[in-house]
């Protein structure tokens, strides 16, 4: 089944504690995101990449960090969690020149 | 800058009763406009965007240039179309300058 898979789809750890939000998708999709979900704030983008090894800086990337090593993963790196990080986290990824992104199931952090 | 703007955050009709929820955008080119989905437990995921001019489950959106404007509508809600709508932008046409409004709560009642 063509999808992105997140991990883990929920944690809560604490201040400065670094962790990983994995996003692996299976259809060779160029493009990847990270958008983070807050209330009356919708959807921001983090981070974003074209393409392997070519990534960039969305709307609120401060406090987190990416890589694009391989075409299909694309890891959400909190290197000092704070608690204002605290947030649900969505992974999605799109087909190079398309409109259409195709999102995970989002991944809830807690930073206490 | 991009901005989209869903002014309300909650929209409660009766079923069976026409629907509209609101987008305005700001963007100084053409932009390219898209509504996505979210229903409960299941993932965001697009349900039209204006360039394909299309109906899907009985909704409709119109760009309008004039009023930057891209509401979407559908004439008979149904119990089923409870979920949360984002409206969205794009300056390129593609993914990678995808800007989101801050969503609005459809809840469809008996």
């Amino acid at each position: 089944e063509a999808q992105v898979t997140q991990n883990p789809r929920y944690l809560i750890t604490v201040t400065g504690k670094k962790l990983t939000v994995t996003c692996s998708q299976n259809m060779n999709h160029e493009y990847m995101s990270w958008y983070r979900q807050d209330p009356g704030l919708g959807l921001r983008q983090i981070y974003y990449s074209m393409n392997v090894e070519v990534t960039d800086k969305g709307d609120v990337p401060e406090g987190y960090k990416v890589s694009r090593k391989e075409k299909r993963n694309f890891p959400l790196i909190l290197e000092s969690p704070s608690p204002n990080q605290t947030s649900l986290y969505f992974c999605a990824s799109s087909s190079q020149g398309q409109g259409e992104l195709f999102f995970g199931e989002g991944s809830r952090l807690t930073v206490l | 800058a991009q901005r989209v703007t869903q002014p309300e955050k909650l929209l409660s009709v009766f079923k069976g009763a026409p629907v509209e929820l609101k987008c305005n955008y700001s963007y100084s080119g053409s932009p390219e406009l898209f509504w996505y989905v979210q229903y409960s437990r299941q993932r965001l995921q697009l349900l039209l965007r204006h360039i394909s001019r299309e109906s899907i489950k009985g909704f409709t959106a119109d760009l309008n240039k004039g009023e930057t404007s891209f509401h979407l509508k559908k004439p008979f809600a149904q119990e089923e179309d409870s979920a949360m709508y984002y409206c969205a932008l794009s300056s390129t046409g593609t993914a990678s300058k995808l800007t989101f409004g801050t969503g609005t709560r459809l809840q469809v009642t008996l």
